[in-house]
């Protein structure tokens, strides 16, 4: 079975700074999706970004950006010039393209932006 | 645009009793999901629905009953709550399913069961 580790719990980071938020996850497949979603303090779900598989190039998304390293399993996510509105908890998740509906979850982690 | 529209946002309930949670969405998805966030855990599925009439079970399913007879609305309801079952609890809808499609997700619906 898949699994999805996140393994920062919690992180923080000076307004305007870098930040780099780890993942990795287990998988016997090669064809898959993973996607990072940001949880603000009101709750609802956001996605920031996504990934295919099968792309070598990682995806970038304004201020975010990812490290997708298949052959190691590794998705981090990179926040460039932190801001206040940063601050959230973020989760990955994996998709496998054989599967229509299911998401694995990671457990997250708080995001925390000093000013 | 509403969106995932989850209600209640809070709730407390005793052990046995029963709820239901409602969550409709005004996007025309299809597909549609319930979840629970346990704290320092990721999200479980519970019940999906891929259309009207259509429902079925996810990880997670036992102590939950779900219906879907529009494609806006998926309740879930809790039967005889149990302390287990305390959790927040999120509804998401999609327009395709798998792949890289997005899911849209409510503010969630935060039980306690005591």
């Amino acid at each position: 079975a898949q699994t999805v580790t996140q393994s920062q719990p919690e992180m923080s980071v000076q307004e305007a700074e870098t930040v780099t938020l780890s993942c990795t996850y287990d998988t016997s497949e090669s064809d898959y999706y993973l996607f990072w979603y940001k949880q603000p303090p009101s709750r609802q779900m956001i996605l920031v970004i996504r990934q295919e598989a099968y792309k070598q190039q990682n995806a970038t998304e304004n201020r975010f950006s990812v490290n997708f390293q298949k052959a190691a399993k590794s998705f981090s996510l990179k926040i460039s010039d932190s801001q206040l509105g940063d601050a959230a908890m973020y989760f990955c998740a994996y998709r496998s393209a054989r599967s229509n509906y299911q998401l694995i979850w990671g457990a997250g982690t708080k995001l925390i932006i000093k000013p | 645009n509403a969106g995932v529209t989850q209600t209640p946002k809070f709730r407390i309930l005793k052990i046995g009793q029963s709820m239901t949670l409602q969550c409709t969405q005004d996007m025309n998805h299809n597909y549609m999901y319930w979840y629970r966030q346990d704290p320092g855990m990721g999200l479980k599925l519970i019940y999906y629905s891929v259309g009207a009439g259509i429902t079925d079970k996810g990880e997670v399913p036992n102590g939950y009953n779900v219906s879907r007879s529009t494609t806006e609305d998926f309740p879930l309801r809790l039967e005889l709550a149990a302390p287990s079952q305390t959790s927040v609890y999120f509804c998401a809808s999609s327009p395709r399913q798998g792949g890289r499609t997005e899911a849209f997700f409510g503010q969630g619906t935060r039980l306690t069961v005591v």
